[in-house]
């Protein structure tokens, strides 16, 4: 069962970028990604999965202020241009065996 | 437009067993691309996968909860139900079902709050 690996907290100002980080587990390193937003007090949002090869695919009517990228086995989240509604929590997602985990969050705080 | 709202007791004491509904639209449980998720959030915590049924009412569940958890689908109604025994304090919290399309969760619920006390 991979474990997924998550900073609990970041900030960034507004108008500048950030990148999140979720670490996939040893041995686990070529997993699909996904990434949910939580904005306060609301049901999540799928935003995108990341592929172990880097590329990324979007969910419906995410901005192009948010991208997804790869380095070995971390899935990295990057927003671009922080609006203030970025301000949420950030969970990334795996599965394997028809199991499905999620990673313990990150929370992100514009400054 | 995919839709689904969960429903159910907002307090349950001790040792009861829980049980929420989900009632969905806009998707048919038909495909065997589909399937609906339960996931749940205690105040101020993380998001904990529950388990999942696919269109042929084959189920899936998380290994901690194997035990507690029960997924099952109504088509004939759009909904799916979840069932969980000897509820405890530690599961109170939020519980979202979400609509998952091949491997990924597309649509979530708006979540309802269940409170664990006697």
């Amino acid at each position: 069962q991979p474990v997924l690996t998550q900073s609990s907290s970041a900030s960034a100002s507004l108008g500048s970028s950030v990148e999140l980080t979720c670490t996939l587990s040893s041995g686990h390193s070529s997993y699909i990604v996904a990434w949910h937003q939580q904005q306060p007090g609301k049901a999540p949002r799928y935003l995108m999965i990341v592929e172990g090869s880097g590329n990324y695919k979007k969910g419906s009517g995410v901005p192009d202020r948010f991208s997804g990228s790869t380095s070995g086995a971390d899935r990295r989240l990057t927003i671009s241009n922080l609006q203030l509604e970025d301000e949420a929590d950030y969970y990334c997602e795996t599965w394997d065996s028809n199991t499905w985990v999620f990673g313990g969050g990150t929370k992100l705080t514009i400054l | 437009q995919i839709t689904l709202k969960e429903s159910g007791p907002t307090l349950v004491k001790p040792t009861q067993t829980l049980t929420l509904t989900c009632s969905f639209s806009g998707f048919s449980f038909s495909s065997t691309r589909v399937s609906v998720d339960w996931i749940r959030q205690p105040p101020g915590k993380a998001l904990e996968w529950l388990g999942l049924v696919y269109w042929d009412d084959d189920a899936r569940y998380s290994p901690s909860l194997k035990s507690r958890v029960t997924i099952t689908r109504d088509t004939s109604n759009n909904q799916v139900v979840l069932t969980m025994t000897n509820m405890g304090p530690l599961d109170t919290g939020t519980y979202f079902c979400a609509h998952r399309l091949d491997y990924l969760i597309t649509d979530w619920g708006q979540g309802t709050l269940v409170t664990v006390s006697s």
